[in-house]
């Protein structure tokens, strides 16, 4: 089962910034906090991880909080190309153990 | 694009077909996933190679279902006597497994109707 709890649906303006929440309570300390979204008939795509620190690269930001129990994933100018379902997904990093992805959050971004 | 490639993209099969679907992951790449995906649903686990090895195979697999990474580099995917409950969407990913990063590249899928 997924170890993350996510709503199931956002909107967002498109221009503004669209913030997606993720609850992971029971997460280890070895245990990385992974996003990838899924366009409408397409694979998922990786976003972003991090560990502990707030990660930032081209496409989002990364925001754990200082007890890792939840996260923030910004796309800090949505389009409407970001409409997706985001998946957020904790995993130990180097091992052997499979993504195990939840029913995600899908953002419609409106214009 | 060197991407995750899988086909056929589309598949029409009649119940009680045997259905194979073909995975070719990045050439780098020494692990390849295989996951299924239903509408409304997020994917769902299959099984994973190493190289050549199967390493997990997860309990929806069942009987009817096998698949084969020969040499390590594309992978097969075979459902025998397929049933109606068999439709959904097979996604393969590969990635380079073990390492710091590791992150998951992901095929665009073979949808898969059995009618």
């Amino acid at each position: 089962d997924a170890k993350t709890t996510q709503p199931p649906s956002m909107d967002c303006a498109e221009g503004r910034a669209a913030n997606l929440p993720c609850n992971h309570s029971t997460i280890s300390g070895n245990e990385y906090v992974y996003w990838y979204r899924q366009i409408h008939s397409q694979g998922p795509q990786y976003i972003i991880h991090g560990l502990k620190n707030n990660e930032t690269n081209e496409m989002a930001s990364l925001i754990i909080t200082e007890d890792r129990k939840s996260s923030t994933l910004i796309l800090p100018h949505a389009t409407l190309r970001d409409t997706a379902v985001y998946y957020c997904i904790v995993r130990v990093q180097g091992g052997s153990e499979k993504l195990v992805f939840g029913k995600g959050t899908k953002l419609t971004v409106n214009p | 694009d060197t991407g995750v490639s899988q086909d056929p993209r589309h598949k029409i099969t009649k119940r009680g077909q045997n259905v194979t679907f073909r995975c070719d992951p990045i050439s780098e790449h020494n692990r390849l996933y295989w996951y299924r995906q239903t509408l409304g649903q997020g994917p769902e686990f299959l099984t994973y190679f190493q190289n050549e090895a199967q390493l997990e195979k997860s309990r929806l697999l069942s009987d009817r279902f096998s698949a084969e990474r020969p040499k390590g580099s594309f992978s097969t995917l075979e459902i025998q006597r397929t049933e109606q409950g068999d439709s959904a969407m097979y996604l393969c990913a590969s990635s380079w497994g073990g390492a710091t990063n590791e992150k998951l590249f992901f095929g665009s899928g073979t949808q898969l109707s059995v009618l």
